[in-house]
């Protein structure tokens, strides 16, 4: 699987837009690109996914890079509730496949 | 969307003692079930892999005896965590892919903080 840079950190007002980024210049052409978040001492929460288009659903947007080496999570409207880490995850998919999970970015959105 | 239910959302135990920790997945049948394991400040790793009827699959540098995993229904995969130590504290996760349409991303369990003292 590719790998991915995020930022270890990133703070937000609450109210406006969280723009969060990631990059994975070695992604190849049948490879998606995932964001799931974590809230403190839960369980990962699936966001969005896109292969080369741009993305919206009620969560989030994703923006992907026309040459796919990287993408930008938008979060419209952030809460405090948003406050959390956020994992950019390449995958060619499949039903048995693994998740390598890096890092990720706290995203920590202020009142 | 696919549900998972991890049960117990915490444990203490005593040194030396076995833990049960419970995943079921309310809305499907889930033919592989995944187990992560994290510690504080840490990311996800993953432990092992676990397939409904057949042996789990390990990770590297995961002990298969020390962490037993049984997946003998669609619904239900557990992992036991024998003798345990303090070492073995932990949150442990359980997920799989989110129903049907592995598309739409891995549904993860609710996770189990596990102390051991």
């Amino acid at each position: 699987d590719a790998k991915t840079t995020q930022p270890p950190s990133m703070d937000c007002a609450e109210g406006r837009a969280a723009n969060l980024p990631c990059n994975h210049s070695t992604i190849s052409g049948n490879e998606y690109v995932y964001w799931y978040r974590q809230i403190h001492s839960q369980g990962p929460q699936y966001i969005i996914h896109g292969l080369k288009n741009n993305e919206t659903n009620e969560m989030a947007s994703l923006i992907i890079t026309e040459d796919r080496k990287s993408s930008t999570l938008i979060l419209p409207h952030a809460t405090l509730r948003d406050t959390a880490v956020y994992y950019c995850i390449v995958s060619s998919g499949g039903s048995n496949y693994k998740l390598t999970f890096g890092k990720g970015t706290l995203l920590t959105v202020n009142p | 969307g696919a549900v998972v239910s991890q049960h117990p959302s915490w444990v203490i135990c005593k040194s030396g003692t076995s833990v049960k920790i419970e995943c079921r997945s309310l809305d499907f049948q889930a033919t592989t079930m995944f187990w992560y394991r994290q510690f504080p400040k840490q990311s996800l790793m993953l432990m092992a892999t676990s397939n409904e009827g057949s042996k789990a699959t390990y990770e590297q540098g995961v002990e298969k005896d020390k962490f037993l995993i049984n997946h003998a229904s669609l619904t239900l995969s557990t992992l036991t965590v024998t003798s345990a130590h303090p070492e073995d504290s932990s949150f442990y996760i359980c997920s799989e892919v989110g129903g049907l349409d592995w598309k739409q991303g891995y549904t993860f369990g609710s996770g189990t903080r596990l102390t051991v003292v």
